[in-house]
């Protein structure tokens, strides 16, 4: 059963347009989400994070979305760049503090054409 | 400081083999987590250690075993290996139990034949 979907294996958007990626969850328990990068042959690395009681966090050109009601989170990055071209996983987590466990969906792989 | 470090690389093994793996977190950090990635199916998590216990494990078969030492080093152990194991393994350090925000290492990429 898969708690955390990216229903878009891939995206492709524009130089300086707005890549929007998103996420779907089932679980209710979950409070921590979190949005992480991965290049090929790298691990991945953490993007940006949203606890579940805020529905945004920004960092930059980065701003996250969490929507509880709809258990759907997004990650909206302006102005796009070639060098954000990576997977994106959504990752959450339902430790409360307790556990660094997280459930990951199975990516996304933007493309950002020049 | 440098980054978490995951050895070997690379690994080829033939199906009924036994496998470690090994991960040196970032210094001075306690929790270190694995995570298998296959096609299609993103990160499971394995199993998580901080200060050499095991605190948590996921949905893996008992092939799957892992330990970490005083000094926060850990391995993971696959034994009687199957070619549904072929994939990336992943070993992410954190400071803290309950830090959300981890650092992944480069992986080590196992294929079995």
């Amino acid at each position: 059963d898969q708690q955390v979907k990216q229903n878009s294996p891939s995206l492709s958007v524009q130089e300086g347009r707005i890549s929007i990626l998103n996420c779907d969850y089932t679980n209710s328990m979950f409070d921590y989400f979190l949005w992480y990068k991965k290049y090929p042959a790298e691990g991945p690395t953490f993007l940006i994070s949203i606890s579940s009681i805020k529905d945004k966090n920004e960092d930059g050109r980065f701003t996250v979305f969490l929507n509880k009601s709809a258990k759907h989170l997004s990650l909206h990055i302006v102005p796009s760049q070639p060098g954000d071209s990576a997977v994106y996983f959504c990752a959450a987590s339902a430790g409360g503090g307790a556990t660094n466990k997280l459930i990951f969906g199975t990516g996304t792989l933007l493309a950002v054409q020049p | 400081k440098a980054g978490v470090t995951q050895t070997p690389r690379y690994l080829i093994k033939t199906r009924g083999q036994q496998v470690t793996l090994s991960c040196s977190p970032i210094s001075g950090h306690r929790s270190v987590s694995w995570y298998q990635q296959t096609p299609g199916q993103g990160l499971q998590f394995l199993f998580e250690y901080f200060s050499e216990t095991q605190r948590n494990k996921g949905n893996f078969p008992g092939r799957f075993s892992g330990r970490q030492f005083s000094n926060s080093r850990s391995e993971m152990n696959v034994s009687t290996l199957e070619l549904g194991d072929s994939a990336l393994y992943l070993c992410a350090s954190s400071s803290l139990q309950g830090s959300y925000e981890q650092y992944f290492g480069p992986g080590t990429r196992l294929t079995v034949t």
